[in-house]
């Protein structure tokens, strides 16, 4: 069965720095989706990505959140300065359809910033 | 936006006894239900989910009941088993969004 993948599984920063986080979604799935989890709390919907462009973005994602599909198979998630309130595990997930459909969730990157 | 709250937070069952966890959302516009098991340090995984052109879905142990009027659904789980431990998540969606707006989160231990 194919699942979506995501790397790395963990990723330690300075803070300031930039990082990439990398996913790649089921391969006939067209929406795509970065959610957020601090340790012991609720998952939390940053951005949805459809047809190469946002189609929703929450409150936490701000300017110094980007996304992107660079070719045809990984969707990317890019912080550009962090701070020690990223730290969090961050869950790529794909669907076929709108969010009304299954949306399948990768392993996750656990991020550290220091 | 959609609001959406899950109780209760922890929820601890002896080992063949049923265990409910509820959910209540504010967003009448939702009509999609999804349940996720997380179970630690893995990825959420779906279980059951349930459309609101229905009231009731079951998958052998596990059922989903959701009441629109109320704007409430609930997870039940029979007979339950040890690996049924793990962090259970509610969620609603409507066809309008493009998001899924997650509970806090339902820590469920089965007692052996």
């Amino acid at each position: 069965e194919p699942e979506v993948t995501q790397t790395p599984s963990h990723q330690v920063t300075q803070m300031g720095q930039e990082v990439i986080l990398r996913c790649v979604p089921i391969s006939n799935h067209l929406y795509f989706y970065w959610y957020r989890q601090i340790l012991g709390q609720k998952v939390e919907f940053l951005v949805s990505f459809y047809n190469n462009e946002i189609s929703e973005k929450s409150e936490i994602f701000d300017d110094q959140f980007s996304v992107e599909r660079p070719d045809g198979s990984n969707f990317t998630l890019k912080i550009r300065s962090t701070k020690l309130e990223d730290s969090a595990m961050y869950f790529c997930a794909s669907s076929t359809d709108r969010a009304t459909d299954t949306q399948y969730f990768g392993p996750g990157t656990r991020l550290t910033v220091l | 936006g959609e609001n959406v709250e899950q109780h209760p937070s922890t929820l601890s069952v002896q080992e063949g006894d049923s265990a409910v966890i509820k959910c209540t959302y504010s967003d009448s516009a939702s009509n999609y239900f999804p349940w996720y098991k997380q179970e630690l340090g893995k990825r959420p995984q779906l279980i059951i989910d349930i459309r609101s052109n229905v009231g009731e879905k079951k998958d052998q142990r596990i059922a989903v009941t959701l009441n629109k009027t109320a704007k409430h659904f609930s997870l039940h789980i029979t007979e339950t088993q040890p690996e049924d431990s793990a962090v259970y998540f509610c969620a609603a969606s409507s066809v309008a969004g493009n998001q899924f707006y997650f509970g806090t989160g339902t820590s469920l231990t089965v007692i052996p």
